[in-house]
């Protein structure tokens, strides 16, 4: 199976900063035959269901504010916020669609500093 | 309104049996996978289970095969999650998720599940 890890476990930010995190596949989720990385970032608020915010790694879900960009291929990915806003704060959570187990990561922790 | 909406959680005793239901509406529920994913008290998010658009295929975490079976009806724009031999670890909330592409682009509101003695 696909392991999926994401650092930083958590991270502050002050408003307008940019938040940077990582997630790394223990194999590549890279498909050769059609050159599309199967990763995708959700965004969870307290008691709220995941939100999709990015698929293919890079692709925005419509709707998405364009502060929120994805990029990476293979085994490593990033997610960044450009600027951060006081709704970003959540737990973001990558997952790779590759393997036949959906694997999420841990989660990354975003508060405000 | 698009939307997916769970039942059947409750509290039940280890190695009991609950069924979850979830229903979707606003979209051709037929066109895509669905799938069950689950999150503890406090912790991740963990995948469990996914079901093709017609049924014919199914795929589990390694934690719940054999214990817990995925199906659908098309009919009723309905997936199922049976659990069986409920173990205190299953203890979580259950979403439903949309598959379009294999990413999970739309999502139900959750439904507890609490296995306790």
């Amino acid at each position: 199976d696909i392991v999926m890890t994401q650092s930083p476990d958590s991270l502050a930010v002050s408003l307008g900063e940019r938040a940077t995190i990582n997630c790394r596949a223990s194999q590549s989720i890279l498909y050769s035959s059609n050159n599309k990385n199967y990763l995708a970032w959700y965004q969870q608020k307290p008691g709220q269901p995941p939100k999709l915010l990015i698929y293919w790694a890079s692709i925005r879900e419509s709707g998405v504010p364009d502060r929120f960009s994805g990029s990476g291929s293979g085994t490593d990915f990033t997610l960044t916020i450009s600027s951060l806003q006081a709704e970003d704060v959540a737990v973001y959570y990558c997952q790779q669609y590759y393997g036949s187990q959906f694997t999420f990561g841990p989660g990354t922790r975003v508060d405000l500093k | 309104e698009v939307q997916l909406v769970e039942s059947g959680g409750g509290l039940v005793k280890p190695g009991g049996s609950l069924r979850l239901s979830c229903v979707a509406s606003g979209f051709t529920f037929s066109s895509h996978s669905m799938h069950w994913v689950r999150q503890a008290p406090g912790k991740g998010l963990v995948w469990v289970s996914r079901i093709t658009n017609d049924g014919s295929e199914t795929t589990y975490a390694d934690s719940v095969q054999g214990r817990f079976t995925i199906s659908r009806d098309n009919a009723k724009n309905t997936v199922f999650l049976q659990m069986n031999s409920l173990r205190t670890e299953d203890t979580a909330v259950y979403y439903c998720a949309r598959s379009s592409g294999g990413y999970f682009d739309l999502w139900g509101q959750g439904i507890l599940v609490t296995v306790s003695s």
